[in-house]
């Protein structure tokens, strides 16, 4: 158990839906940082925020969004969903953006 | 851009022989390297790491070695188990003052047979 939580485990939902992902991160990291895995993307880096400021963005649509709040959780929004979002979403953290992230079991999501 | 390219597989392997899977990456300056390996449903855990040249990482068994002049850092194990069947991720992270997300390659596959 990393001390990473995600919820929900697992979304199924329709095409041009909106989703909220959430992400607890370990207790005293400050870094949240959201994967995406897919097929035939591989595991790619979304965004990453710090201690509530957005501090990188990777390959994040336009139709995806993130925050992070005060007591340091974090969501993933993703609107107008199309069937290529899905996909598992990994949320990970750490101490202070450096190197060593942890990462959560993952929201599986289903669009149909 | 950073990359990172590591074998694809599955890689098949019969108990207690000596596993070595490749990897090899692209980046500017100088990353840290990670192994992470994934359990058939679960999230990714942190294998390995090295933060420097020729620094090796090492854990359960598993090490893997900082190569700078080959920018490589491929994973071995010399005798490999059941327990060991999982999907195994090389990652880097640039060294851009904590604000970055890790590179992964594509993943391997390894299969034990007992």
């Amino acid at each position: 158990d990393s001390g990473v939580t995600q919820t929900p485990k697992h979304l199924i939902t329709a095409t041009g839906q909106r989703v909220t992902l959430r992400c607890s991160p370990r207790s005293g990291d400050l870094s949240v940082y959201w994967y995406q895995q897919s097929l035939d993307q591989g595991l790619q880096f979304l965004i990453q925020y710090y201690n509530g400021e957005e501090r990188a963005k990777g390959n994040i649509l336009e139709r995806f969004s993130a925050q992070q709040f005060p007591d340091l959780h974090s969501e993933l929004n993703l609107s107008s969903l199309e069937l290529g979002d899905s996909a598992l979403y990994f949320c990970a953290s750490s101490v202070d953006g450096g190197e060593t992230q942890y990462f959560g079991p993952g929201t599986r999501l289903l669009v149909l | 851009g950073n990359s990172v390219t590591q074998m694809e597989g599955p890689v098949t392997l019969s108990e207690e022989a000596f596993l070595t899977i490749n990897c090899t990456y692209t980046a500017t300056g100088y990353p840290s390297l990670f192994w992470y390996v994934q359990y058939p449903g679960e999230g990714l855990q942190l294998l390995l790491k090295a933060t420097k040249a020729d620094d090796k990482g090492s854990n359960k068994g598993f090490e893997a070695t900082y190569r700078k002049e080959t920018t490589s850092f491929h994973l071995e194990k010399g005798s490999v188990q059941v327990s060991d069947s999982a999907v195994y991720f090389c990652a880097l992270l640039s060294s851009g003052g904590g604000a970055d997300g890790l590179t992964f390659g594509k993943g391997t596959h390894l299969i034990i047979q007992p």
